[in-house]
């Protein structure tokens, strides 16, 4: 069974500062990875995917995320965060190998960055 | 270009009522999913259409039906609602599924916000 985990429910970070939130993911064979973002009151947007090939991933709103298969890992980093950043992240996968087994998502990170 | 649409966005039931939550997508997507948000649990998967004519159960499908519709509807219903279904509901697609090796990313509705008194 594929799973996700968050370690962090929240992220405090100052405006200006790097910011990172963690994914760890387990699946069975190889992975698709996603990252999510969620607004209040508002649905999941799109922010990256990793699908194969280059391990750093670049996404939407100068975020970018850094695929590690030996930690199996998928962080999410971006270098100077904005207040308008904070919001709340979800990290997802997909075991590449199966037929149609859904998507998994993480418990989520709040991310709160401070002006 | 609406995408994923979802109906109602908000609704209050009495325990033991019974309603249908409303998807709709317009990409031509193939696979529909529903998820249900819950404070600290992330989102969990309550069913899925991997192609028109299927559905499966996902990680918490007890109280809930789905049908799918045809290839751009995928309802979900609540039989006889309890308060432990007072949630957030989303609907999701994505382009591709069946026995198809999925590599795009989930388009999701708005929400629909369920509380069961």
């Amino acid at each position: 069974a594929q799973s996700v985990a968050q370690p962090e429910d929240q992220v405090n970070v100052a405006e200006g500062n790097p910011l990172t939130v963690k994914c760890t993911y387990s699946v069975s064979g190889n992975p698709y990875l996603f990252w999510y973002v969620q607004y209040p009151n508002r649905g999941l947007q799109f922010l990256l995917k990793y699908i194969t090939g280059d391990n750093l991933v670049k996404g939407s709103y100068g975020f970018e995320a850094e695929f590690n298969k030996s930690q199996t890992s998928f962080h999410l980093k971006k270098p100077s965060a904005l207040v308008s950043d904070s919001a709340l992240y979800f990290c997802a996968v997909r075991d590449r190998n199966s037929g149609n087994t859904p998507l998994v998502f993480g418990k989520g990170t709040r991310l709160s960055v401070i002006a | 270009n609406a995408g994923v649409t979802q109906t109602p966005k908000f609704q209050v039931l009495k325990t033991g009522q019974s309603m249908t939550l409303q998807c709709a997508q317009d990409m031509n997507h193939n696979s529909m999913y529903w998820y249900r948000q819950d404070p600290g649990m992330g989102l969990r998967l309550i069913y899925y259409s991997a192609s028109e004519g299927t559905t499966d159960k996902g990680e918490v499908p007890n109280g809930y039906n789905v049908s799918r519709l045809n290839k751009r509807e995928f309802s979900l219903r609540l039989e006889s609602a309890a308060p432990s279904q007072t949630s957030v509901y989303f609907c999701a697609s994505i382009q591709k599924g069946g026995q198809q090796v999925l590599n795009t990313e989930a388009f999701f509705g708005q929400g629909t916000r369920l509380t069961v008194v």
